[in-house]
Formats: C-alpha cells, structure tokens, sequence
C-alpha cells in the first residue's frame, strides 16, 4: 500500500507557542489530503481537506484562524496549531488517497500534541 | 447533517465469529468504509463497498445494503491481535471519510 508519514510524532510545547505538523506522501502524488483530529477512546473527526495548490477547505467548527493548513507540493501539506493552550492536546492524523484504490485512505502514523 | 451508529463495545472470544453494524444517515454517498485501529496507532483500512452485498477479504467480510442505509463487519476466527476499535466511515463526495464513533472489540481467551 501506499506510506503517508508524519512528523513529529510526539510533540510537547507550552501554552501559547505554535506547532507545525508536517505530512507527506512518500510513494504518490496526493493533490487532496486530509485533516483529522481525534481525542482518546473517541472517532475522528475530519477538520480541513488540504487542496495542493489553494486554500483548504475547513469543517464546520474548525478555527481556520487557529489551525492553518499549507499545502505547497503534491506531496506535502502541513498543519500548523497557532497559539496553542491545554485544550488542542489531541491526536493529530493526517491521509490522502492515491485514486488507485477506491474508497481506501491512506493514514500518516499520527502526531500526539500535549500543550503545557 | 450526517451520522454513522455502531455499538460501543463488543466482547468476544478467540475462535468465534463477531459482526459489528452500522446504519448512516448522510448526504452524497459514495460508499462504506472499515477501518481498524489499535491503541496509540493510525487507522489501517479493512474493507470498501460502494455496492449492495458482501465483500470478503480474509477473516474479514463486509456487506453494505444502500436501501437500508445499513452495513456490517464480520470478523471470523477472531485471534487476541482482533482487540482494537473499528471504525465504520462514509466516503462522501471529495473524497471525504466521516467516521462512526467506533467499536471496541475485546478478544478474550
């Protein structure tokens, strides 16, 4: 199967500083990717879909403000958390498709955030 | 709006045969995803039906009826490695996956 990779995979910073998320595709170009979010023993919940080459299309509820999603290349798009407080801790995981393979998306490992 | 329903915990033992279901209400469907994911981990992918009926890859099979607005997963020859959550998720226009809440499955000896 295709490999997304993410990274960091654990991050800890203190309240009110930022944090880049990076994902990439490893083996394929990925013109759309995706954003989820998910808190312990709970679903994930899809924040933006990251468009290579224009803006991101957020979910109703997201802070586009508070989380920016860069999508410079066909194969990566990063996920910035600004000004972080104790309440963005999560679970960050970034997929994409490859076309090849209907209704399969491929995760990143996912980045563990814990904000101080 | 949309929304995906499956049971919250299923407790089994290793050898049976366990089906998790799932009924959606949504807008734009593509089809019915599965996913598995173990503690601390991503997401890997199990099964896809975009049409009625059953699919079966492995231990695993899953059936999807579009009329109903309903599918599930069967797991059979459950082994301990089976304990994890599984998620159902809508494929929506764009390419999109919404998830269900997921299903904790525990295997017991």
């Amino acid at each position: 199967g295709a490999v997304v990779s993410q990274h960091p995979s654990w991050v800890i910073c203190k309240s009110g500083t930022s944090v880049k998320i990076e994902c990439r595709s490893l083996d394929f170009q990925a013109t759309t990717m995706f954003w989820y979010r998910q808190f312990p023993k709970q679903s994930l919940m899809l924040m933006a879909t990251s468009n290579e080459g224009s803006k991101a299309t957020y979910e109703q509820g997201v802070e586009k403000d508070k989380f920016l999603i860069n999508h410079a290349s066909l194969t990566l798009s990063t996920l910035t958390v600004t000004s972080a407080h104790p309440e963005d801790s999560s679970f960050y995981i970034c997929s994409a498709r490859t076309g090849r393979e209907a209704g399969e998306l491929f995760f990143g490992e996912g980045s563990r955030l814990t904000v101080l | 709006g949309q929304s995906l329903e499956q049971p919250s915990e299923v407790t089994a033992v290793e050898g049976a045969i366990v089906q998790i279901n799932c009924t959606y209400q949504t807008s734009g469907f593509y089809g019915l995803s599965w996913y598995q994911q173990h503690d601390g981990g991503a997401p890997t992918f199990l099964s896809y039906n975009a049409l009625d009926g059953l699919e079966e890859t492995g231990r695993f099979s899953s059936f999807l009826s579009r009329s109903d607005s309903y599918g599930y997963l069967l797991l059979q020859e459950l082994q301990m490695k089976d304990s994890a959550s599984y998620f159902c998720a809508v494929n929506n226009q764009g390419g999109k996956l919404i998830f269900g809440q997921g299903t904790e499955l525990s295997v017991k000896p």
